[in-house]
């Protein structure tokens, strides 16, 4: 079946720190990644959408010079929290979509940890 | 708006037992309903997948129903285990061609299995 690898899978570091999170397709191609956030006891909530070769689109409330995303290749995107504060703290996850049109199946990443100390 | 409500919020069961969780949505256009298992601190994981035509999947002890005409969906789960205990979200996928995500994701039914 579809593989999504997220990389790293745990991180803590101090205030002020930008981190860059990793997300692969492993054995397919994936023309769009989307990245969400969830926080303790919640749903996972859509963060942006990640497509390649092309700018992300990112949903009301999200600061994009915040969160920044690039998807440079078909296999790959990566999610970096700039100057990540405390608030930042929360689940991060990735998931990637076979095809291009928007009821096929999303395959999600075993998510990133993100502790801002 | 789109919508997706997940009953109950959380559930006790004991080892052995069966158990159904819910799920109700408003989505439209709907395209098809998807019942992901999430481990504490593990990306969510499909069960099963069900479009307008189907109303009931089958994946070893867990089986969704599907009712397209009143907007609800179950999750039945056999002979829980252990290793059930986990979150069980709901997401209804809206249909069209555009690229975006049209997913919405019910809040999720908190399982514990305990022995």
């Amino acid at each position: 079946g579809a593989v999504v690898s997220q990389h790293p899978s745990r991180v803590i570091c101090k205030s002020g720190t930008s981190v860059k999170i990793e997300c692969r397709s492993l054995d397919f191609q994936a023309t769009t990644m989307f990245w969400y956030r969830q926080f303790p006891k919640q749903s996972l909530m859509l963060m942006a959408t990640s497509n390649e070769g092309s700018k992300a689109t990112y949903e009301q409330g999200v600061e994009k010079d915040k969160f920044l995303i690039n998807h440079a290749s078909l296999t790959l995107s990566t999610l970096t929290v700039t100057s990540a504060h405390p608030e930042d703290s929360s689940f991060y996850i990735c998931s990637a979509r076979v095809g291009v049109r928007s009821n096929q199946p999303q395959h999600f990443g075993d998510g990133t940890r993100l502790s801002i100390l | 708006k789109n919508q997706v409500e997940q009953s109950p919020q959380s559930l006790i069961i004991l080892e052995g037992k069966n158990c159904t969780l819910q799920c109700n949505y408003t989505v439209s256009p709907f395209s098809n309903l998807r019942w992901y298992k999430q481990d504490t601190g593990r990306g969510p994981v499909s069960l099963t997948i069900m479009t307008f035509s189907e109303n009931t999947k089958s994946n070893g002890r867990y089986t969704a129903t599907l009712d397209a005409d009143t907007k609800q969906s179950s999750l039945h789960i056999t002979a829980s285990q252990l290793s059930d205990s986990a979150s069980y979200i709901c997401v209804v996928s809206a249909g069209g061609n555009n690229a975006g995500n049209m997913l919405t994701f019910g809040g999720g039914t908190r399982l514990m299995v305990k022995p």
